[in-house]
């Protein structure tokens, strides 16, 4: 099993329509939890943190349930321009106090007109 | 957040040929990344690279085959030695947030060297 996984979709939603992905990991241990959006053809830029309680930024919400081990995300009101790849990365620690930033493949998402 | 650079942003390569990828921050930061994303992969860390001692090589990943330097802290290199068409992919330079404090925090990327070897 992979450390973090995640649907690679493709997900093909119309405008407007609300969309949720989800991201599993299997080290119990992780420590933090982020979403970050990849344009293609461009680098990753950090969307946003995924906090213990959820956190809301805009249209995006993000949810991490520790017990069972997964972080989602939802769109509302999805736009055009919200059609990218979505990574999400854990931090999770290992053995000798080492930290290390595990990436999903990501999940692409595709909004219509 | 910090603003990064890389040179070149692409080259066509020949096999058996090295090339060397730079990675300017507007600001100095103790801890510097290097990551592979091959076509439809993941991103792949290849090295931790810190100012003033030998980077941090991932498993899979050697100096020969990758050399990096890091003379000062806003600086770096990441040299792809003995090309093949494996080597094909995008690098990315990347910082930490936070100053670069040395916890894993937010990363922040450069924009990427696409690099094909023929």
């Amino acid at each position: 099993r992979k450390e973090v996984e995640q649907d690679p979709g493709p997900f093909n939603v119309p405008e407007g329509a609300t969309v949720a992905f989800n991201c599993t990991y299997s080290n119990s241990a992780s420590q933090s939890f982020f979403w970050y959006r990849q344009d293609c053809r461009k680098e990753p830029k950090l969307l946003m943190s995924v906090y213990s309680s959820g956190n809301e930024d805009g249209r995006f919400t993000a949810q991490l349930n520790r017990a069972s081990q997964y972080i989602s995300l939802l769109i509302r009101d999805s736009k055009l321009s919200d059609s990218a790849t979505y990574l999400c990365v854990v931090i999770s620690l290992y053995a000798g106090n080492n930290r290390k930033l595990i990436w999903g493949l990501g999940t692409s998402l595709a909004v219509n007109p | 957040s910090a603003v990064i650079s890389q040179k070149p942003s692409r080259d066509i390569c020949q096999r058996g040929t090295s090339l060397t990828i730079q990675c300017q921050v507007d600001s100095q930061v103790t801890m510097m990344f290097w990551y592979r994303q091959q076509p439809g992969q993941s991103l792949t860390l290849i090295a931790t690279a810190n100012q003033g001692s030998e980077a941090t090589y991932e498993s899979g990943f050697v100096i020969d085959k990758f050399p990096i330097s890091r003379p000062n802290l806003t600086f770096s290199t990441l040299t792809v030695s003995n090309m093949s068409p494996e080597d094909s992919s995008i690098y990315l330079c990347s910082v930490e947030g936070g100053g670069g404090s040395g916890t894993y925090n937010e990363q922040f990327f450069g924009p990427g060297t696409r690099l094909t070897v023929l």
